[in-house]
């Protein structure tokens, strides 16, 4: 099945805004929810992002996220090194009936 | 505590079948839906399916069709996923996950620990 698109890499020093972008088609994002998750190294991931915006309880309102047509993005703000990681999106699509996951970024913090 | 335990790794030869256990606590797995999710070694995640307990649904990734089976066991309020005809190209982790919470259907909110499945000759 298809794979949403994300860069595969993304960094920053402590402090700095990070962003990365999630490309789709209408199938998935253009039409449902995006979910964003983190996965740190050798963990299962962890669900940071539901409904395209919104932020689970817990989750440091560090993290936003937005949805544009087709695309998503997720961004840090004030990077902490514990954000070391790699950030995963998905949605359903309606298309494929599956559920995509994107090809993951890894943040790396400086 | 709400969370999912999954059953210990796993070593197979090609062609021989897996049957990997999740099981709830905290929680009743009837309430929810269960996902499974694979990562190989190095890579991404994949979705392999889901399975809506109270209503019996799977849905399986094409990829995966005829190879797979997800069940669930309300008894022991544990969710079952067992692959066939494996390959090496099945070596990977594989995750239990919840849906249907709180967050919407669509977002996998409790995680299992995640199981290694070796395949090799």
């Amino acid at each position: 099945q298809s794979a949403l698109i994300q860069p595969p890499s993304a960094s920053g020093t402590p402090g700095q805004r990070v962003t990365m972008s999630c490309s789709g088609t209408t199938s998935n994002i253009g039409r449902n929810p995006v979910i964003w998750y983190q996965q740190l190294p050798g963990t299962a991931p962890k669900l940071l992002i539901y409904s395209s915006l919104q932020r689970p309880s817990g989750v440091p309102d560090r993290f936003s996220a937005s949805k544009s047509g087709a695309s998503a993005s997720l961004a840090i703000s004030g990077l902490q090194s514990e954000d070391e990681a790699d950030y995963y999106c998905a949605a359903w699509d309606d298309s494929l009936n599956a559920y995509v996951f994107g090809t993951g970024t890894k943040v790396t913090v400086l | 505590q709400v969370y999912l335990v999954q059953s210990g790794a796993e070593v197979k030869k090609p062609g021989a079948s897996v049957k990997v256990s999740c099981k709830a606590s905290g929680f009743i797995l009837m309430n929810y839906g269960i996902s499974w999710v694979r990562q190989a070694p190095g890579q991404g995640l994949e979705w392999m399916g889901r399975i809506t307990p109270n209503i019996g649904y799977t849905n399986y990734a094409r990829t995966l069709q005829g190879r797979v089976t997800m069940t669930t066991d309300t008894s022991t309020n544990t969710a079952y996923m067992e692959l066939r005809s494996l390959t090496s190209d099945d070596t990977a982790i594989y995750y239990c996950a919840r849906r249907g919470s709180i967050y919407g259907d669509d977002a996998f909110d409790i995680w299992g620990q995640g199981t290694m499945v070796s395949v090799s000759s």
